[in-house]
């Protein structure tokens, strides 16, 4: 039973640039939420995506923006890229019980680091 | 606003002594408690939960966990912890009915042979 799968592992950009990260959930889960992980700190959340749109949104800019696909793998992508933004970006996967409005424990895959210089 | 304190930064123990971390939040509603766990090089894993019923709740690898409503605490503890204890414990927190995890700032926990 694959566990929650993130690519790349490492990514370097520079300021300005564009960044796309993706995520595939465990099996049987259909909903993907997105943490930012600076450095020393705990897990902030970006969003969650569930049925393809945004369900919650965290305290991030809009330069922050994710998409989900049917197979409910989900992108997470990071427009104009600042020194600020470098982190490990966390993808966790939960299920969500038809007619409830939140998921299920959720389950962490083992993130992309991203460097901007 | 909402928040989670891990008031322990860093703690060093020796292999057998007895293990707790506090986890405190600040938040007056419906909570969902967690504890994750992050291995050197490993992801985060979730080591116990705590969603209703009996506030005493065991997780993997000997960890418990307390959920004491007046005190807004969920204190981890592990009776005699090993080497292979030593990583990056998380509390985390979310509000019933919500989607999103707030999280300490983590405690390492380093365990000397």
């Amino acid at each position: 039973d694959a566990g929650v799968t993130q690519s790349p592992t490492h990514l370097i950009k520079t300021r300005g640039q564009q960044v796309t990260l993706r995520c595939s959930p465990k099996s049987g889960h259909d909903t993907v939420s997105w943490y930012q992980q600076a450095l020393g700190q705990g897990p902030q959340f970006i969003f969650q995506y569930y049925e393809e749109e945004e369900r919650q949104r965290g305290n991030f800019p809009d330069r922050f923006s994710g998409h989900q696909f049917p197979n409910y793998s989900s992108e997470l992508n990071v427009n104009a890229l600042l020194l600020g933004d470098s982190a490990l970006y966390l993808c966790a996967s939960s299920f969500s019980a038809p007619g409830l409005v939140s998921s299920d424990t959720q389950y962490f895959g083992p993130g992309t680091r991203l460097t901007v210089l | 606003a909402q928040s989670v304190s891990q008031h322990n930064h860093h703690v060093i123990l020796s292999e057998a002594a007895s293990l707790e971390l506090g986890c405190n939040y600040s938040y007056g509603g419906t909570v969902n408690l967690f504890w994750y766990v992050q291995y050197p090089g490993q992801h985060l894993q979730l080591l116990l939960k705590y969603f209703s019923g009996d506030p005493l709740v065991k997780g993997i690898k000997g960890f418990e966990a307390e959920f004491i409503k007046s005190k807004f605490s969920f204190n981890l503890r592990k009776p005699s912890v090993q080497w292979s204890d030593t990583a990056e414990y998380f509390c985390a927190v979310m509000k019933t009915g919500a989607n999103n995890l707030f999280f300490g700032t983590g405690t390492r926990l380093t365990v000397i042979p």
